[in-house]
């Protein structure tokens, strides 16, 4: 079974300019989660999608958004980008229907660098 | 902010000597989840604790989930240069009679191991 997918793995982008990052779950998994990750702030929850629904979102500022389309693959934007939204974005899929209590498989990634 | 805080950050030991981390929530957790991320990999999930009190063991590692279901801790047992990485816990509040849906990560503990 293929695991989870992200592209672009690695990307630079200048500030103010938009990205959209991709993320394909394990097969059959209807949950896609983001989470950004920073040397200093761990693992900080995004949002998390379910049967294209979004169903919980972290304390991350409008210009980050996501949508999940039918076949569950997710996409997650941040448009106007600082400095400071450098980090590694991890998508994770999980097969669990009820959010937050399932086994999390995450992608490697896509490294962002605002310059 | 963080909502779930992990001690210590960092931990030096030598090869052959015990490990511990532990999680900390100011709220009642519906879960607690540990994962294993390597140097430059993604998060592994290890395990999920889901019982007041519960004990899980993995070979050397070793769950805890506290009475309250506030805190938790992983013990690891005569480490070896393979337990190297950064060990993270995740924990799904509870709100009410049901829970936010949002697992929460730590910061998480990194742990080198010298040979």
């Amino acid at each position: 079974k293929a695991g989870v997918t992200q592209t672009p793995r690695y990307l630079i982008k200048t500030r103010g300019q938009q990205v959209t990052l991709s993320c394909s779950p394990i097969s059959g998994h209807r949950s896609v989660s983001w989470y950004q990750q920073t040397p200093g702030q761990g693992l900080q929850f995004l949002f998390e999608y379910f049967s294209e629904t979004q169903r919980n979102k972290g304390n991350f500022p409008g210009r980050f958004s996501g949508r999940q389309f039918s076949n569950s693959r997710s996409e997650m934007n941040v448009s106007t980008l600082e400095l400071g939204d450098s980090a590694l974005y991890l998508c994770a899929s999980s097969g669990t229907g009820t959010g937050g209590l399932g086994e999390l498989f995450f992608g490697e990634g896509s490294r962002l660098t605002v310059l | 902010g963080q909502q779930v805080m992990q001690i210590p950050q960092y931990q030096h030991v030598q090869e052959g000597e015990d490990f511990t981390t532990y999680c900390n929530s100011s709220t009642t957790l519906s879960n607690i989840q540990w994962y294993k991320q390597r140097p430059g990999g993604h998060p592994v999930f290890l395990i999920q604790l889901v019982k007041s009190g519960e004990v899980k063991k993995q070979k050397r590692l070793t769950f805890q989930f506290g009475e309250a279901k506030k805190n938790s801790s992983l013990h690891i047992t005569a480490t070896q240069t393979t337990d190297v990485g950064t060990y993270f816990c995740a924990g799904t509040r509870r709100q009410g009679s049901s829970n936010t849906g949002k697992l929460i990560f730590g910061q998480g503990t990194t742990l080198q191991v010298k040979p």
